[in-house]
């Protein structure tokens, strides 16, 4: 069955510093990729998606996800963290429908 | 351009109490429905998802029945409410191709259940 693993639950990091949240898969053929963002009390919105070619995607806001199929993961990154990007961050993967991870929630320190 | 809308924003409703909430998509025809909900600290739980007007899956038996009456409008009720119907309830869009594309969200509905 598919399955997506979000294994950090809670991250903190400096305003300033980079920044990677983690997201492995198992599906058996290449899937289609996805990071979703949620602020407190709303919905999520799309930062970027990977369906094919270029295994480096650039999203909005700055940030980027990079498919590694031999890591079955899904990566998402930012070089320069800003306070405003604290927030919820969802991985998903798509086959006949969605699978989500369990979230990572961002917290930004001054 | 596509949106999607959902109210209410917030609802608090007693224990046993009827309960529809309503998704509506603009700048679209034909699209897949979902409902999701989110409860505390977990993440996002498929409770239904639709692929045309009348024709609705349910992913977790429960409490909970979707309707979608017309092509945009996708509606979440209840006849009695419990306790733990209580979260975050989202609404998404996606195009027909529920493999390759990608869903979208409206901005939710709080709901309390006391």
């Amino acid at each position: 069955a598919q399955s997506v693993t979000q294994p950090d639950i809670h991250i903190t990091v400096s305003e300033g510093a980079s920044l990677e949240l983690r997201c492995n898969y198992s599906y058996g053929a290449t899937p289609y990729l996805f990071w979703y963002v949620q602020s407190p009390g709303q919905g999520l919105q799309l930062l970027l998606k990977y369906f094919s070619g270029d295994t480096l995607v650039q999203g909005i806001k700055g940030f980027e996800a990079e498919f590694k199929r031999s890591q079955s993961s899904f990566n998402l990154r930012k070089p320069s963290v800003h306070w405003s990007d604290a927030a919820e961050y969802f991985c998903a993967v798509s086959s006949n429908k969605f699978y989500f991870g369990s979230g990572t929630k961002l917290n930004v320190k001054p | 351009s596509q949106t999607i809308h959902q109210w209410p924003a917030t609802l608090v409703q007693p224990v046993g109490s009827p309960l529809s909430l309503e998704c509506t998509v603009e700048g679209t025809s034909n699209p897949n429905l979902y409902w999701y909900r989110q409860a505390a600290g977990r993440g996002l739980q498929l409770l239904f998802y639709s692929v045309g007007i009348g024709q609705i899956s349910s992913e977790v038996p429960q409490n909970l029945s979707a309707s979608r009456p017309q092509d945009r409008q996708f509606i979440l009720s209840s006849k009695k409410l419990l306790l733990s119907d209580s979260g975050f309830y989202l609404c998404a869009w996606s195009g027909a191709d529920p493999s390759a594309d990608t869903q979208y969200f409206g901005p939710g509905t709080r709901l309390t259940v006391l």
